[in-house]
């Protein structure tokens, strides 16, 4: 089982640029979620999907959107990408909404640099 | 004042000390406690996961939360390199729930 896998690894942009961040699980997980991650700052949610077809606004969704393609693959979307996203993006996957007992697993990262 | 502190460190023990780890929080609607363990450069691992108030002994590791002063510590005995990493808490109000909030993470040196 591969668990979270994330593509690409890295990634640099100019300011107004669009990409999409691939995530995908083969652990048959229904909630999958996408973080980012700077320093000082923790791990926040952008946008988190509880189950296939179902997706909600984090903590940061601004500047965003995702799509649930499938139940294994949930991508974001920077749509026009400014400096303020430069950051390491991580997607997360758990068999439900996580909390307690509920682990999430977490893929490698994505390091985008918007310039 | 951030809902979850946690001193960034970088903390440097020699191989084989006991490590303490910390987080305090202001939120006493927390009831679930996670500490992850971050390897530079890959994502988080979730190592302990605790209910409440108490204990919780894993191997070399133990979990230790005290509700009453809104704190929570890991205790890493005889540490070793291996250890070496990016120590992140996170705590959730409820089982079910998508928000967790997470500490800035503590970067432990363990030196040989």
């Amino acid at each position: 089982n591969a668990g979270v896998t994330q593509t690409p690894k890295f990634q640099v942009l100019k300011t107004g640029q669009s990409m999409t961040l691939q995530c995908a699980q083969d652990m048959n997980h229904n909630s999958m979620y996408w973080y980012r991650q700077d320093p000082g700052m923790g791990l926040r949610l952008i946008y988190y999907s509880a189950s296939e077809g179902t997706t909600d606004k984090g903590e940061v969704p601004n500047g965003y959107n995702v799509s649930r393609l499938n139940k294994r693959e949930f991508s974001l979307r920077l749509e026009s990408a400014a400096p303020s996203q430069t950051s390491v993006y991580f997607c997360a996957s758990s068999a439900a909404l996580a909390g307690g007992q509920n682990t999430q697993y977490f893929g490698p990262g994505t390091r985008l640099t918007v310039l | 004042q951030k809902e979850v502190e946690q001193d960034p460190g970088p903390l440097s023990v020699p191989e084989g000390a006991i490590v303490s780890l910390n987080c305090t929080y202001s939120n006493s609607a927390f009831q679930y406690f996670m500490w992850y363990r971050q390897y530079s450069r890959k994502g988080p691992e979730l190592l302990m996961y605790t209910y409440s108030s108490g204990n919780k002994e894993d191997g070399r590791f133990t979990a230790q939360v005290d509700k009453s002063s809104k704190y929570i510590s890991l205790f890493i005995r005889d540490s070793q390199p291996s250890d070496s990493a990016t120590y992140l808490c996170a705590m959730s109000e409820m089982s079910g729930t998508y928000k967790y909030i997470f500490g800035t993470g503590t970067r432990l040196k363990v030196l040989a």
